[in-house]
C-alpha cells in the first residue's frame, strides 16, 4: 500500500486560509469516506483534527475543516494563527481494511 | 480521562524479539478496536496493526505481516504487539491508538505517548 500524497510544505500569514491536499486512489480516499487529518507539533503525540471526511472532533476549532473530491482530500485551517505551525498528516481506510497514512506536511506561520 | 501508556520499548539486535505492551484506562477497553502507529525518527506516521474489540478482526501493515502479531486482553485493559525478526527500519516510537470509529472506518481519537524501539547491533 503506497503512501497518500501530500505537499511537504505549505505557508502562510497570521489570518490567511491555507488547504493541504491529500491524494490517493480509487481504493482509498477515493473509495470510501473515511479521511483523517491529524496534527502533530514537534516532540508532541499526534491529535485528531478531522475524521471522515469533515467531522471535527469536540474541542477542535472550527477553523479546520475537511473535504474530499474523487481520489483527494482537502484540509483547510482559516485564520491562520501561530499555533497552528506544525505537521499534518492525512490517512485513509483501504479496500484491504488496512490504513494509510500521507506523508506530512509541515505548516510555518510566516 | 482517556489514558493509554505503552511500555516495552528499547535496544533489540537484528533479527531479535520484543513485545510492547499498552495499558488502558479512563474507556470501557473492551468496546474498541485498538492500533499501533509507529515513527520512524524524523520521519512521518506509518499504521502497523489494528484489531478488533473481542480480537474477531485482526489486520497489519505489509512491513510487518508474518512477523508481528497484534493482541489484546480485555481482561486486563491491555493491548500488545509481539515482534519478531526485527530490522533497523523497524526503529521508531510505537504509539498505541484507540480506533474512534462508531461502525466502518478507522480514526485515531486517542493516543498514548509511544515507547521507542531501536533495532541495532
Amino acid at each position: 500500500q503506497s503512501a497518500l500524497t501530500q505537499p511537504a510544505s505549505v505557508s502562510g500569514s497570521p489570518g490567511q486560509s491555507i488547504t493541504i491536499s491529500c491524494t490517493g486512489t480509487s481504493s482509498d480516499v477515493g473509495g470510501y469516506n473515511y479521511v483523517s487529518w491529524y496534527q502533530q507539533h514537534p516532540g508532541k503525540v499526534p491529535k485528531l483534527m478531522i475524521y471522515d471526511v469533515t467531522y471535527r472532533p469536540s474541542g477542535v476549532s472550527n477553523r479546520f475543516s475537511g473535504s474530499k473530491s474523487g481520489n483527494t482530500a482537502s484540509l483547510t485551517i482559516s485564520g491562520l494563527q501561530a499555533e497552528d505551525e506544525a505537521d499534518y498528516y492525512c490517512s485513509s481506510y483501504t479496500s484491504s481494511k488496512t490504513e494509510v497514512f500521507g506523508g506530512g506536511t509541515k505548516l510555518t506561520v510566516l | 480521562e482517556v489514558q493509554l501508556v505503552e511500555s516495552g520499548g528499547g535496544l533489540v539486535k537484528p533479527g531479535g524479539s520484543l513485545r510492547l505492551s499498552c495499558a488502558a484506562s479512563g474507556f470501557t477497553f473492551s468496546s474498541y478496536s485498538m492500533n499501533w502507529v509507529r515513527q520512524a525518527p524524523g520521519k512521518g506516521l506509518e499504521w502497523v496493526a489494528s484489531i478488533s474489540s473481542s480480537s474477531t478482526y485482526i489486520h497489519y501493515a505489509d512491513s510487518v505481516k508474518g512477523r508481528s502479531t497484534i493482541s489484546r486482553d480485555n481482561a486486563k485493559n491491555s493491548l500488545y504487539l509481539q515482534m519478531n525478526s526485527l530490522r533497523a527500519e523497524d526503529t521508531a516510537v510505537y504509539y498505541c491508538a484507540r480506533d474512534g470509529a462508531v461502525l466502518d472506518g478507522r480514526n485515531f481519537d486517542y493516543w498514548g505517548q509511544g515507547t521507542l524501539v531501536t533495532v541495532s547491533s
